[in-house]
């Protein structure tokens, strides 16, 4: 069975410094990714940042950046300069090619707060 | 270039009662994936619709179906509602199976 999990239920930060969001997955399948979606209280899933598992460069956006480790199956999401917009629900979630490819197996989230 | 968009918002329904959620997708999406988010929880996957065939589905039971049409819209029908099934429903679209998936504001279903 494939597992996404997110072992922080919370965080915080002050604004403008650095925060890493962690996230551990299982999967048997050779070819897959995994994202960080980012749910702020308005609901709406954000995509923030996608990885694929056959690219050894960890992705970048703007200020997000990932710690993709495929042998240790972990997938952390670094955020730097966080501003107060950031404070959200972030989701980590993993998906394959084969199989059933709409299948986005999600973790539990980690909370996190801002702080001015 | 207009996103994905689900209704309602927000639905109050009675445990038996059956229910139907709709969902736009994004221009130029012939993908759909529905998922069920329980408060407190990540999404879990119901199913996924694929060019009007359903392309996959999550462990949740035959009351939950779908609909995908010509448009690539798409309809989640929940029948005999049961308490448990008091979720946030979020609809998602994409380019093709395995690209990154939208997600509309999702709708708030409360069973009482």
């Amino acid at each position: 069975a494939q597992t996404v999990t997110q072992s922080q239920p919370e965080m915080s930060v002050q604004e403008a410094e650095t925060v890493t969001l962690s996230c551990t997955y299982d999967t048997s399948e050779s070819d897959y990714y995994l994202f960080w979606y980012k749910q702020p209280p308005s609901r709406q899933m954000i995509l923030v940042i996608r990885q694929e598992a056959y690219k050894q460069q960890n992705a970048t956006e703007n200020r997000f950046s990932v710690n993709f480790q495929k042998a240790a199956k972990s997938f952390s999401l670094k955020i730097s300069d966080s501003q107060l917009g950031d404070a959200a629900m972030y989701f980590c979630a993993m998906g394959n090619y084969g199989g059933s490819q709409g299948n986005l197996i999600f973790g539990k989230g980690t909370k996190l707060s801002v702080k001015p | 270039e207009t996103g994905v968009t689900q209704s309602p918002t927000h639905l109050i329904k009675t445990r038996g009662q059956q229910v139907t959620l709709r969902c736009s997708s994004q221009s130029g999406h012939n993908t759909v994936s529905w998922y069920q988010q329980a408060l407190g929880q990540g999404p879990q996957f119901i199913f996924q619709y694929y060019r009007e065939e359903e392309n996959g589905r999550g462990n949740f039971p035959p009351r939950f179906s779908g609909l995908q049409f010509p448009n690539y819209s798409s309809e989640l029908n929940v029948n005999a509602l049961e308490l448990d099934d008091s979720a946030l429903y979020l609809c998602a679209s994409s380019l093709r199976a395995g690209a990154e998936q939208y997600f509309g504001p999702g709708t708030r279903l409360t069973v009482t």
